[in-house]
């Protein structure tokens, strides 16, 4: 399958502080992205989404900024609250079926009150 | 009803027994996965159906066998499964957007 990636493995930030989740996608066919938070013990949690022909999409404090020509992908929440805590997936959906969603390694957000 | 439910939520089997997984959902999504995650690592996509029909089967070993009764629900039975194959087993649908709806997975721990 494709191949979708993070930068950092782990990431603590102060409550309040903004956060920036990174992603790298390798296939550059890919059309869309989702984000997805995933707290202990549950399933992914949907947070925001972006087609490929978009560069920026905004939902409620979180912010996804997509960069087709290094194959990036980041999520930004501001004002990060301690219940923002979670790993964190950017997912691509896998060509040509359209259907086949791939999982990047994820990140470990914590929040320090 | 805009959840997907998983049963039962915990599961220890040994590896000579046959068990199955349950999933459900009614949003009248047509698509509908079955995938397996290990602790720390990101959920691996193992079968896709889409109208009720196996569209993808990322090469997942015979012993799991899914099962598409009709368009609400989702089994994935088991059989003479190894230690190794003890993870979170995730259910999820496909919206009309693309998104997807996943249930809160079901335990498996394989003795």
């Amino acid at each position: 399958g494709e191949s979708v990636g993070l930068h950092l493995p782990t990431l603590s930030v102060q409550e309040g502080d903004n956060s920036i989740i990174n992603c790298a996608y390798s296939n550059s066919a890919s059309d869309y992205f989702i984000w997805y938070k995933q707290e202990s013990g549950k399933g992914p949690q949907f947070i925001i989404d972006i087609r490929s022909n978009m560069d920026k999409r905004q939902g409620q404090r979180v912010t996804v900024l997509l960069n087709k020509t290094v194959k990036h992908l980041s999520l930004q929440i501001a004002a990060t609250q301690p219940g923002d805590s979670a790993v964190y997936f950017c997912a691509e959906i896998g060509t040509p079926t359209g259907n086949q969603f791939y999982f990047g390694t994820g990140t470990s957000l914590t929040v320090i009150p | 009803d805009t959840e997907v439910t998983q049963t039962p939520k915990h599961l220890v089997m040994g590896m000579t027994n046959k068990k199955s997984l349950k999933c459900e959902q009614h949003m009248g999504h047509r698509a509908m996965y079955w995938y397996k995650q290990k602790a720390k690592k990101p959920p691996e996509l193992m079968f896709v159906y889409s109208y009720e029909k196996l569209s993808i089967n990322e090469s997942v070993p015979s012993r799991f066998s899914p099962e598409c009764p009709n368009s609400s629900l989702l089994n994935l039975h088991l059989h003479a499964l190894q230690p190794e194959d003890s993870a979170l087993y995730l259910c999820a649908s496909l919206g009309t957007g693309d998104e997807q709806y996943f249930g809160p997975g079901t335990r498996l721990t394989v003795t």
